[in-house]
């Protein structure tokens, strides 16, 4: 079975660059699958932020692409956000998962907060 | 960009109740329709992919129907573990890009 998890830092300030990570097992990244980032501010609903497919292209939410990196490491089966030039209203619970035209697997979530 | 409407965006049923939550989209797409259920602290579980089919172990009180601009998930007989927030979820093969609902609450009457 597929699973994602998580990890990076849980603060960070603002206008500063949020960075994370998502290992995944059960899985090769390289061997199928989109792999994305999804995000949920404190009481709020559901953002996709953006994918990478298996072959290496990616895909960004509009609202966020000119501040959003997408990366993918296939020798250690990870891939990564980074959202730069942070503010307040980026702070949400960020999910790695993994879809085709929906997400099936998901991590367990990471909260990151920004605030100086 | 297609955006997706739920609605309502509060529901309060009861246990037994029939529940019929809407998603609604700017623009007719392709069946590629998803249905989620949130639990407070945990992460999305996928119930309905492709519009109408229930995931394997998702038990068959969920089903989902629809085409079109108009998709609907419906509880046939509410049962307490079944308040949670639900989200539709679309996805656009032509960009890619995925787009969300804004989630429906159902909580206790």
């Amino acid at each position: 079975q597929v699973q994602l998890q998580e990890s990076g830092p849980g603060l960070v300030k603002p206008s500063d660059t949020l960075s994370l990570t998502c290992t995944v097992s059960g899985y090769s990244i390289s061997s199928g699958y989109f792999w994305g980032w999804i995000r949920q501010p404190p009481g709020k609903g559901l953002e996709w932020i953006g994918s990478i497919f298996h072959t290496g292209n990616i895909y960004y939410n509009p609202s966020l692409k000119s501040r959003v990196t997408i990366s993918v490491d296939t020798s250690q089966n990870q891939f990564s956000l980074k959202l730069n030039s942070v503010t307040a209203a980026d702070t949400a619970v960020y999910y790695c998962a993994n879809s085709r035209a929906n997400f099936e697997y998901w991590g367990q979530g990471a909260l990151v907060a920004v605030s100086s | 960009d297609v955006q997706m409407t739920q609605s309502p965006s509060t529901l309060s049923a009861s246990v037994g109740d029939r529940v019929t939550i809407t998603c609604r989209a700017s623009q007719s797409f392709s069946r590629w329709l998803a249905w989620y259920q949130q639990k407070p602290g945990k992460a999305p579980n996928l119930l309905i992919y492709k519009a109408s089919t229930l995931k394997s172990g998702v038990p068959s009180r969920f089903s989902g129907s629809g085409s079109g601009t108009e998709f609907t998930l419906t509880i046939s007989s509410l049962q307490p573990d079944d308040f949670a927030t639900y989200y539709c979820q679309q996805y656009n093969s032509d960009s890619p890009t995925w787009t969300f609902g804004q989630g429906t609450r159902v909580e206790v009457k």
